[in-house]
């Protein structure tokens, strides 16, 4: 057990509906990262935020959107779904900055239908 | 941003050989390389990392090189057995962001 919660598990949903994604971080960790996995494919990076704050970004779609709220945990939140965007959703949390160890969350499968 | 160029995408070894995956970055600023196993159906997870200010590194069978003049970074796998079979993740990263590799698929033949 990594330590990083991830919920739902599961999850599946009819096109153009929206969806959340819901992060908790390891204890004492500040940073979160969001990463899409799709069937066979590698983890391209999403977003990052750093203590609430958004710190990086990566070819996130505009549909798509994600918080940290004050309590550390990490919302992704997935909106008008696309058959396409069925994929493993990871997130991971690292202490500091992308210098550390990042521990990465079981995912959630997310499956458009 | 940072690119990070991983080969091959597929290796098959012999149980007992030696397995090697190389990986390429695009920002000469980055200063932390990690590789990530990921087994089927599970959560990455780190087998070891690097860091700029260190050309090599080792942990029993695993060993990390790193080359910052030409930009690359290798692993390498000796006496492989059959629980190394996985996907292998390298990843590069600079300040906040970490940037994966497209992964290799480990095959260790009985």
């Amino acid at each position: 057990d990594s330590g990083v919660t991830q919920t739902p598990k599961h999850l599946i949903t009819a096109t153009g509906q929206r969806v959340t994604l819901r992060c908790s971080p390891r204890s004492g960790d500040l940073s979160v990262y969001w990463y899409q996995q799709s069937l066979d494919q590698g983890l391209q990076f999403l977003i990052q935020y750093y203590n609430g704050e958004e710190r990086a970004k990566g070819n996130i779609l505009e549909r798509f959107s994600a918080q940290q709220f004050p309590d550390l945990h990490s919302e992704l939140n997935l909106s008008s779904l696309e058959l396409g965007d069925s994929a493993l959703y990871f997130c991971a949390s690292s202490v500091v900055g992308g210098d550390t160890e990042a521990f990465f969350g079981q995912g959630t499968r997310l499956t458009v239908v | 941003g940072e690119n990070v160029e991983q080969h091959p995408s597929t290796l098959s070894v012999q149980e007992g050989d030696s397995a090697v995956i190389k990986c390429t970055y695009s920002d000469s600023a980055s200063n932390y390389f990690p590789w990530y196993k990921q087994e089927l159906g599970k959560r990455p997870q780190l087998i070891i990392d690097i860091r700029s200010n260190v050309g090599e590194k080792k942990d029993q069978r695993i060993a990390v090189t790193l080359n910052k003049t030409a930009k690359h970074f290798s692993l390498h796998i000796t006496e492989t057995q059959p629980e190394d079979s996985a996907v292998y993740f390298c990843a590069a990263s600079r300040d906040y962001k970490l940037s994966f590799g497209a992964g290799t698929t480990v095959t260790v033949r009985a």
